[in-house]
């Protein structure tokens, strides 16, 4: 039972252009969001969250989109750099649950083409 | 610096063996997980734990047992590999914050293959 779905495995972009990365839940109970990026050979780093308390956040190239009556959260990456060509994870919380649990998506590869 | 560090990179076991795979963080974390990561599947979660002594499972804990001794430390054991144990395992550390859940801090990771 995937609960956290990233439907698309790959995504290739132009360098410049926007990335738009999706996720989709279907725990009604999830009301934390993160998207964590991942190059081979290293572990997952953090990227950027958003509260279900917000529809937007921004954090300079990257923008959280969620809109909660879909389930439904996006990654936009404006403008795409070759350097972010990397695996990208979205991941969902229930705040109160137990020990501040992560569910993860399958991961979309995202290359930027020069 | 936050720093997650995990035992080995690379590790080849055989069939049947018990396997140790140890995890330290240094940034006073309460929280500390095990993921496994394959091809299609994400991240999965093993086991976690929220404290000193303290473990829950995860979603796929079949296969592996936890031990944590000391705060910094978090290990994952096979008992007895199998060869469907061959992943990406993945340490991670975070703080224990009810109101709202901090990000995760990662480790490299470790590749096991089992033959």
């Amino acid at each position: 039972d995937q609960q956290v779905k990233q439907n698309s495995p790959s995504l290739s972009v132009q360098e410049g252009r926007i990335s738009i990365l999706n996720c989709d839940y279907t725990n009604s109970m999830f009301d934390y969001f993160l998207w964590y990026k991942k190059y081979p050979a290293e572990g997952p780093t953090f990227l950027i969250s958003i509260s279900s308390i917000k529809d937007k956040n921004e954090d300079g190239r990257f923008t959280v989109f969620l809109n909660k009556s879909a389930k439904h959260l996006s990654l936009h990456i404006v403008p795409s750099q070759p350097g972010d060509s990397a695996v990208y994870f979205c991941a969902a919380s229930a705040l109160g649950g137990s020990g501040d649990k992560l569910t993860f998506g399958t991961g979309t590869r995202l290359a930027v083409r020069p | 610096d936050v720093k997650v560090t995990q035992s080995s990179r690379y590790l080849v076991k055989r069939t049947g063996e018990k396997v140790f795979l140890e995890c330290v963080q240094d940034m006073d974390h309460e929280n500390m997980f095990w993921y496994r990561q394959d091809p299609g599947l994400g991240l999965r979660l093993i086991y976690f734990s929220y404290d000193v002594k303290m473990k829950e499972k995860g979603d796929i804990p079949e296969g592996y047992s936890v031990s944590r001794e000391k705060k910094e430390r978090f290990s994952l054991i096979l008992e007895s590999a199998s060869t469907n144990q061959t992943s990406m395992y993945l340490c991670a550390s975070s703080l224990r914050q009810l109101a709202s859940p901090y990000e995760q801090y990662f480790g490299p990771g470790t590749r096991l293959t089992v033959t």
